[in-house]
């Protein structure tokens, strides 16, 4: 069964770093991407960035210099770090897959979001 | 980047009424284009990929078309069920970017 669930603090003080984690079951890490996606409450998704299954990465250029994302295979499990947090970092954070392929696959599993407050 | 201009940001339907909700990307994402649906606090769940192909479980109802720049899904006889908000998302290029969203509600 496909799972992917995020994990991580709920409350993050401003200036602070975020760490996520995605711990995913039912499927590897080599056959499939990762990507990341926030939503600020009442608002829309944000694409922030993607591990590839060979471990490169992308990110959203508007977060690229506080971002990191990486994993560890053997685990199964994908993290997020994004540094310099402030009020507007405030949303739902979700993990989710697509198949790795030369071409488009779409996200096809998601997790259930994890809730992240930078409030001090 | 792709911009996705999604249309109308919300919408109210009776039941069995056909709605449809448009995507516009700001050049040509080659079918490279994602539906989902979201519930309040739930997760997005997808819908159609390469514009029109229906996902393993998803009712016949729901339906995506569209080629080059337009892009539309169709809820072919509105349910109760399907209230929620709907997104669209390009796969073209990174970074990938989502449509702004349409509220769905039954009138």
């Amino acid at each position: 069964q496909v799972q992917l669930k995020e994990s991580g603090p709920g409350l993050v003080q401003p200036s602070q770093t975020l760490s996520l984690t995605c711990t995913v079951a039912g499927f590897s890490l080599t056959s499939y991407n990762v990507h990341w996606v926030r939503q600020p409450p009442g608002k829309g998704l944000e694409w922030m960035g993607v591990i590839w299954n060979t471990g490169g990465t992308r990110y959203n250029s508007a977060l690229k210099s506080r971002l990191s994302i990486s994993k560890d295979t053997s685990k199964s499990q994908v993290f997020l770090k994004m540094n310099s947090l402030q009020t507007e970092d405030t949303a739902t954070y979700y993990c989710a897959r697509d198949e790795a392929y030369y071409g488009y696959t779409p996200f096809d599993y998601w997790g259930q979001g994890v809730m992240v407050t930078v409030s001090s | 980047d792709i911009q996705m201009t999604q249309s109308p940001p919300s919408l109210s339907a009776s039941l069995g009424e056909t709605v449809s909700i448009e995507c516009r990307a700001s050049e040509d994402i080659y079918s490279n284009l994602a539906w989902y649906q979201q519930k309040s606090g739930k997760s997005p769940q997808l819908l159609i990929y390469y514009a029109s192909s229906l996902q393993d479980g998803v009712p016949s109802r729901f339906s995506g078309s569209g080629s080059g720049t337009q892009y539309s899904l169709k809820i072919s006889g509105m349910q109760p069920e399907d209230e929620g908000v709907y997104y669209c998302l390009q796969g073209s290029k990174y970074p990938r970017t989502f449509g702004g969203g349409t509220k769905l509600e039954l009138k």
